[in-house]
């Protein structure tokens, strides 16, 4: 199956600085990815869109100018975490899809732990 | 608005049958997913539904009602390893993945 990798894993940054995120598809091309936040027992919550060259799409409440989407390639995505503050702490999930035969399925990286202190 | 129902916790017994059902309602529909996700992990796909009636791969089944709204996961022969949370998404017109808040199953020797 399809593969999507996220680099770091986990990153445990200062209140105040930023922090990047990237998200690879390592064996097929992504038309799209999508950020996701996950909280400690709840479930996946999109952050935003992002079509490979055009701007990315926020959900509403997540502020674009603070969770900054970079999309430059068909297999590369990075989101930046920037000023980030504890509240920001948690679970950001990427996933990455293509056209599959009749249907766009979602290949989830493995997801970046991020605590801020 | 768009709204995904699926129960919050489940336990069952190890080498019995669950089913856990998902209810949605979406603005278009372009098919029903299951993701398996253990503590601490992304999400992993399980099955995709988009016309009426049951998928069966291996021990997991999912079945599919459109008119209904109406999903269901059906676990089979269950495993210590089955214990997870398992999110139900419906794909809507814009081919934007609706989440459930997910189920967590507990399996009990």
């Amino acid at each position: 199956g399809a593969v999507v990798s996220q680099h770091p894993s986990w990153v445990i940054c200062k209140s105040g600085t930023s922090v990047k995120i990237e998200c690879r598809s390592l064996d097929f091309q992504a038309t799209t990815m999508f950020w996701y936040r996950q909280f400690p027992k709840q479930s996946l919550m999109l952050m935003a869109t992002s079509n490979e060259g055009s701007k990315a799409t926020y959900e509403q409440g997540v502020e674009k100018d603070k969770f900054l989407i970079n999309h430059a390639s068909l297999t590369l995505s990075t989101l930046t975490v920037t000023s980030a503050h504890p509240e920001d702490s948690s679970f950001y999930i990427c996933s990455a899809s293509s056209i599959a035969g009749d249907y766009n399925e979602q290949f989830f990286g493995p997801g970046t732990r991020l605590t801020v202190l | 608005g768009q709204n995904i129902d699926q129960p919050t916790e489940m336990t069952a017994t190890e080498g019995a049958i669950v089913q856990i059902n998902c209810t949605y309602q979406t603005s278009g529909f372009n098919g029903l997913f299951w993701y398996q996700q253990h503590a601490g992990e992304a999400p992993t796909f399980l099955s995709y539904n988009v016309l009426d009636g049951l998928e069966e791969k291996g021990r997991f089944s999912s079945f599919l009602s459109r008119s209904k709204g109406y999903s269901y996961l059906l676990l089979k022969e269950l495993q210590m390893k089955d214990s997870a949370s398992y999110l139900c998404a419906a794909m809507d017109s814009n081919y934007q993945l609706i989440w459930g808040a997910g189920t967590k199953l507990i399996i009990k020797p």
